[in-house]
């Protein structure tokens, strides 16, 4: 059974870098054939990709967040993450990771981490 | 960016009731379509890709249909697991993007 589990701090000051890690079990990051996801949802609102990550390495970020995203990952420990640089209150939202299968959609997801922005 | 369009963004339903909701991409993205539901303080799960291909798991009463620009997500009798939020996520190009929702409540 594939799961994904979100894990980072809850609560972030204004200007500083959001930083979650996704630990994936159940099926290899290494796989060719599947992207490894972050999503983010404002509180009572729609979903917005952030971007995305292959084995190889390759990234895709969303422009809207391009400048402020970066997305990498541990194989030894079969987890990737997400970083977020000067972070307002616009970035508070619940973060989640999920895997993208073979027919490119979402099949799998986390449980979600509600990260608030707020000194 | 593709911009997605759900209509309605709030149906009101009654168990039984059949369900159609509609979302439009505001560029071609062939059959590049995916519908998800939630439900409060979960994540969203895979119900549709394709444009019309059942998740293995996802109840028959759930189907898709469309092409191109105009899809439909239809739930044939209304069960009261369904009352739930439901998006629409083109994945033809980047960036993925995802429709406002479509909150279905109860009548």
């Amino acid at each position: 059974q594939v799961q994904l589990q979100e894990s980072g701090p809850g609560l972030v000051k204004p200007s500083e870098t959001l930083s979650l890690t996704c630990t994936v079990s159940g099926a290899s990051i290494r796989s060719g054939t599947l992207y490894w996801i972050w999503i983010r949802q404002p509180p009572g609102k729609g979903l917005e990709w952030i971007g995305n990550i292959f084995y190889s390495g390759s990234t895709n970020y969303n422009p809207s967040l391009e400048s402020r995203v970066t997305i990498s990952m541990d194989p030894s420990k079969n987890q990737f993450s997400l970083k977020l640089t000067s972070v307002t209150a616009a970035d508070t939202a619940i973060y989640y990771c999920a895997r993208r299968n073979a027919a490119f959609v979402f099949d799998y997801w986390g449980q979600g981490n509600l990260v608030t922005v707020s000194s | 960016d593709i911009q997605m369009t759900q209509s309605p963004s709030t149906l009101s339903a009654s168990v039984g009731d059949r369900v159609t909701i509609t979302c439009r991409a505001s560029q071609w993205i062939t059959d590049s379509l995916a519908w998800y539901q939630q439900k409060p303080g979960k994540a969203p799960t895979l119900l549709i890709y394709k444009a019309s291909s059942l998740e293995g798991g996802v109840p028959s009463r759930f189907s898709g249909s469309g092409s191109g620009t105009e899809f439909t997500l239809t739930i044939s009798s209304l069960q009261p697991d369904d009352f739930a939020t439901y998006y629409c996520q083109q994945y033809k190009t980047y960036p993925v993007t995802f429709g406002g929702g479509t909150k279905v409540d109860i009548k």
